[in-house]
């Protein structure tokens, strides 16, 4: 079945740029996407990616997709304490507005 | 645009009750997720509905757990009775004719 993996911590320093990886099983995805979780919220949809493209970049965000390797990234340059949350990969499957499925997310720690 | 609406936002109820957690898309979607995130199994779909009828529902993990969507702007997931291990956080998320789904702040369901 479908699975999504990610490593379950990154601690980064403030100012540096931090690098959330991301690989799926599923080849048939048609858009891969990132979620942002703070504590007791629901999730922010970040950016996403159709799986056509190589890369996408949205201010401080550059997301980089392998699709080869079924590799995705989020990039966040100048990592600020605001960025501190848990972020989610989620792939859909390539069904259309079908429901998605999500890594089990990768807390992201700043460290001053 | 207020975002997906739900409630209530927390719900503590002895085993055996019937708990109803509500859902109001934002207006104009068309398609309507239900998810479950625990610590140990992370973001789960449970069902979907496009245009109000619902499309997969394999994720519902029992009978004792429906769902409905009577109309474009109210979603309810019924669980009936409940029990310990249906604590967790409901989200719903709703997403327009494109790939993006938004999500709700979460109902946080504690069982007893």
């Amino acid at each position: 079945g479908e699975d999504v993996e990610q490593s379950l911590f990154l601690s980064v320093r403030e100012g540096d740029s931090s690098v959330i990886n991301c690989t799926y099983t599923d080849s048939s995805s048609t858009y891969l996407y990132w979620y942002k979780q703070e504590p007791g919220a629901g999730l922010q949809l970040l950016t996403y990616i159709f799986s056509n493209m190589d890369m996408k970049q949205d201010q401080r965000l550059t997301v980089l997709l392998n699709k080869k390797d079924k590799h995705l990234s989020l990039r966040i340059a100048d990592t600020q304490t605001g960025d501190s949350a848990i972020y989610f990969c989620a792939e859909n499957g390539g069904g259309g507005a079908d429901g998605l499925t999500f890594g089990k997310g990768t807390h992201l720690i700043i460290q001053p | 645009d207020a975002g997906v609406i739900q409630s209530p936002r927390h719900e503590v109820t002895e085993m055996g009750q019937e708990v109803t957690l509500r859902c109001k898309p934002i207006s104009g979607h068309n398609s309507l997720f239900w998810y479950r995130q625990t610590m140990m199994r992370g973001l789960e779909l449970l069902i979907y509905f496009n245009n109000n009828v619902p499309i997969d529902d394999s994720g519902m993990p029992e009978d004792r757990f429906s769902a409905k969507m009577p109309n474009a702007s109210f979603s309810t997931l019924k669980i009936q009775p409940s029990e310990p291990r249906d604590s967790a956080v409901y989200f719903c998320a709703s997403s327009p004719p494109s790939y993006e789904q938004y999500f709700g702040p979460g109902t946080r369901l504690t069982v007893t």
